[in-house]
């Protein structure tokens, strides 16, 4: 079983400042995690995914997450936000060995202010 | 472009009536996951086909029903439509290469209305 939460349903940054997006999962088996973005009327777009090499995960768009095991968690960071990266987040665990048959978190809705 | 095709893009029908969405996976993808985006229930995983035959099932109805064909495309047929099947449905395609996790790769979406 598997299962995840994304800590804030809403963030709310200014452009310029750091984003951080809390994501904690749980798997009865070594997971593989993503971060999916969507943008308004569009379709998911991966920004980066941890499948077992380093516990530090570089993205598209400055996008980064850490992966630590000791805390289940996979936060998605950014140092400065732009006001193109408003939009809704997924975390997703999936099992390593299928993709497809992935869990969604909820979603976090980021805005950015100017 | 994520080079997965999702037709229609929106669908409007009646309650009682049954639909048929369409996927085309990425060319060489031989996985295709179909998912539900609603508003109460956000993003969940319905069915995944893998080169023809099911591979693993999740919160699908009895209504709903899927299936790949020879070409790789899948379709999604939607039956005895209730209001509240009113949502978005995803497409993804994988390569799922040598058993190993890939991300998947999602088309546009098909928004379906129930009226």
């Amino acid at each position: 079983a598997q299962s995840v939460t994304q800590l804030d349903s809403h963030v709310s940054v200014s452009e310029g400042t750091p984003v951080l997006l809390r994501c904690n999962y749980s798997s009865s088996y070594s997971p593989s995690l993503f971060w999916y973005v969507q943008h308004p009327n569009k379709g998911l777009q991966l920004l980066l995914k941890y499948t077992s090499a380093a516990t530090l995960v570089k993205g598209i768009n400055g996008f980064e997450a850490e992966f630590k095991k000791s805390e289940t968690s996979f936060h998605l960071t950014k140092p400065s936000a732009h006001m193109s990266d408003a939009a809704e987040y997924f975390c997703v665990v999936s099992e390593r060995t299928n993709a497809g048959k992935s869990t969604f978190g909820d979603g976090t809705t980021l805005t950015v202010k100017p | 472009d994520s080079g997965v095709t999702q037709t229609p893009k929106h669908l409007i029908t009646a309650t009682g009536q049954r639909v048929t969405l369409r996927c085309s996976p990425r060319s060489g993808d031989l996985s295709v996951y179909w998912y539900q985006q609603s508003l109460d229930q956000g993003l969940q995983f319905l069915i995944q086909y893998y080169n023809g035959e099911e591979r693993a099932k999740g919160n699908i109805l009895e209504r709903f029903s899927a299936q790949q064909f020879p070409d790789l495309h899948s379709e999604l047929n939607l039956s005895s439509l209730e209001l509240g099947d009113s949502a978005l449905y995803f497409c993804a395609s994988s390569p799922q290469v040598g058993g190993l996790s890939t991300e998947a790769f999602f088309g546009q979406g098909t928004r379906l209305t129930v009226v």
